[in-house]
């Protein structure tokens, strides 16, 4: 029963290269939600999917960033035209279908991309 | 807004001794979850433990467990009997449930060192 798989774990781009992660959710997950985390910081919201549906990207640079989850394969974070300022982790984690609205709807987090920008 | 505060960057506890991590958050959802997580330097995020806002009992599990003081809205992680393999970031966090999955924002996070 694999986890959340990201890919690659970690990736180098030169400045107005284009920089793409993905994301695998576990079995049976069909929420997916992005984080950044800049060295020494804690974990910035991006964007949160469903496939095939964007539901929340309030935390998503409104330039460059973009995001999908299509209905076969993983999620795609796609970053145009990078700057050294994207270097960063860049965290996945998937949440299961269903869960009712308790809270308790745990996140499973994917082992990271670090992306670097030279 | 909902807003998740660690004020503690960094902590020293020595080996066996138990260890509180500060968290405190801000929501005007009366609904709401709290969860802790830690950051090994390996780098994955590696769940702990889960407090829900109308859960009568403060949350255990194992050696962690959360002490969930809802008038001051603060949700501390107590590591009993700490060990070496403690040491990493960890980061409190918050979901109000005004969705089924809506998302979790993450504090600043407290980097903890475990001295043998």
């Amino acid at each position: 029963n694999a986890g959340v798989m990201q890919n690659p774990r970690h990736l180098v781009r030169r400045r107005g290269q284009e920089a793409r992660l993905r994301c695998s959710p576990m079995k049976g997950h069909s929420h997916v939600y992005w984080y950044r985390q800049l060295p020494e910081e804690g974990l910035k919201f991006m964007v949160y999917l469903q496939k095939e549906n964007i539901i929340d990207e309030s935390g998503m640079p409104k330039e460059r960033f973009s995001a999908e989850f299509p209905k076969e394969g993983p999620s795609i974070l796609r970053i145009q035209q990078v700057v050294r300022g994207d270097s960063a982790a860049y965290f996945c984690a998937s949440s299961p279908l269903g869960t009712s609205g308790t809270g308790a709807n745990v996140l499973t987090f994917g082992a990271g991309s670090r992306l670097t920008v030279l | 807004a909902q807003k998740i505060t660690q004020t503690q960057p960094g902590m020293f506890v020595q080996e066996k001794e138990a260890v509180t991590l500060d968290c405190t958050y801000d929501t005007s959802d009366p609904s709401y979850g709290l969860f802790w997580y830690k950051q090994p330097s390996s780098g994955e995020m590696i769940f702990l433990i889960y407090q829900g806002s109308y859960d009568q009992q403060n949350a255990t599990e194992g050696r962690y467990s959360l002490n969930f003081q809802k008038a001051r809205k603060s949700a501390n992680l107590v590591i009993s009997a700490s060990q070496l393999g403690d040491s990493a970031m960890y980061f409190c966090a918050m979901r109000e449930v005004g969705s089924s999955a809506s998302k979790i924002i993450f504090g600043s996070g407290t980097r903890l060192s475990i001295r043998p």
